[in-house]
């Protein structure tokens, strides 16, 4: 168990809907990092939280935005959802206290199947 | 922009042999790190060793060890004494920040372990 953790574990929506994910990081860790992983992009990273404050975006589509919150917990909202979207979407976090071991811990993975 | 690359799609080993897997990698900064992080069935990201560039000592963690050939921008994976559980999708993955940021991980290989 990393100690991030991640709900829901499965979500199933059709078309044109939008969804949520939620993200809680490791006690203690102040990034957060989004990552998709699908069959045909393999793992991409979508965005960086560094407390509370956006630090870096990746091939992060307009339809999806993200936050993370005064408790230190993380949003992924995906909205006008396409067949495309279907794919595991994970969550690590990372302390970034500058000390050169600072290691990224996944959670278990969101999987989205857009129908 | 920096690119990871992993040759073998597919690899196996006998249970209690050894096998390196593969990864180079494209970059032109000269302080970054490396990781492997294995995937098993379940899908969970596990980190399994970690090589800072500026290290020339190989990292070992057990049964795993790298083989890191800067120079060549190579870095691959050595697990000996390989055992069933070893079985899963090995991804190698860059992160150039030393203070943190994105991993850019290679599109992984599938190790089974044959009894």
């Amino acid at each position: 168990d990393s100690g991030v953790t991640q709900t829901p574990k499965h979500l199933i929506t059709a078309t044109g809907q939008r969804v949520t994910l939620r993200c809680s990081p490791r006690s203690g860790d102040l990034s957060v990092y989004w990552y998709q992983q699908s069959l045909d992009q393999g793992l991409q990273f979508l965005i960086q939280y560094y407390n509370g404050e956006e630090r870096a975006k990746g091939n992060i589509l307009e339809r999806f935005s993200a936050q993370q919150f005064p408790d230190l917990h993380s949003e992924l909202n995906l909205s006008s959802l396409e067949l495309g979207d279907s794919a595991l979407y994970f969550c690590a976090s990372s302390a970034n206290t500058g000390i050169v071991s600072d290691t990224q811990y996944f959670g278990p993975g969101t999987r989205l199947t857009v129908l | 922009a920096q690119t990871v690359t992993q040759s073998q799609p597919e690899m196996s080993v006998q249970e209690a042999e050894t096998v390196t897997l593969s990864c180079t990698y494209d970059t032109s900064e000269s302080d970054y790190y490396l990781f492997w992080y294995k995937q098993p069935p379940s899908r969970q990201m596990i980190l399994v060793i970690r090589q800072e560039a500026y290290k020339q000592q190989n990292a070992t963690e057990n049964r795993f060890s790298v083989n890191f050939q800067k120079a060549a921008k190579s870095f691959s994976l050595k697990i000996s004494d390989s055992q069933l559980g070893d079985a899963a999708m090995y991804f190698c993955a860059y992160r150039r920040d030393r203070q943190g940021g994105k991993l850019i991980f290679g599109q992984g290989t599938e190790l089974s372990v044959k009894p």
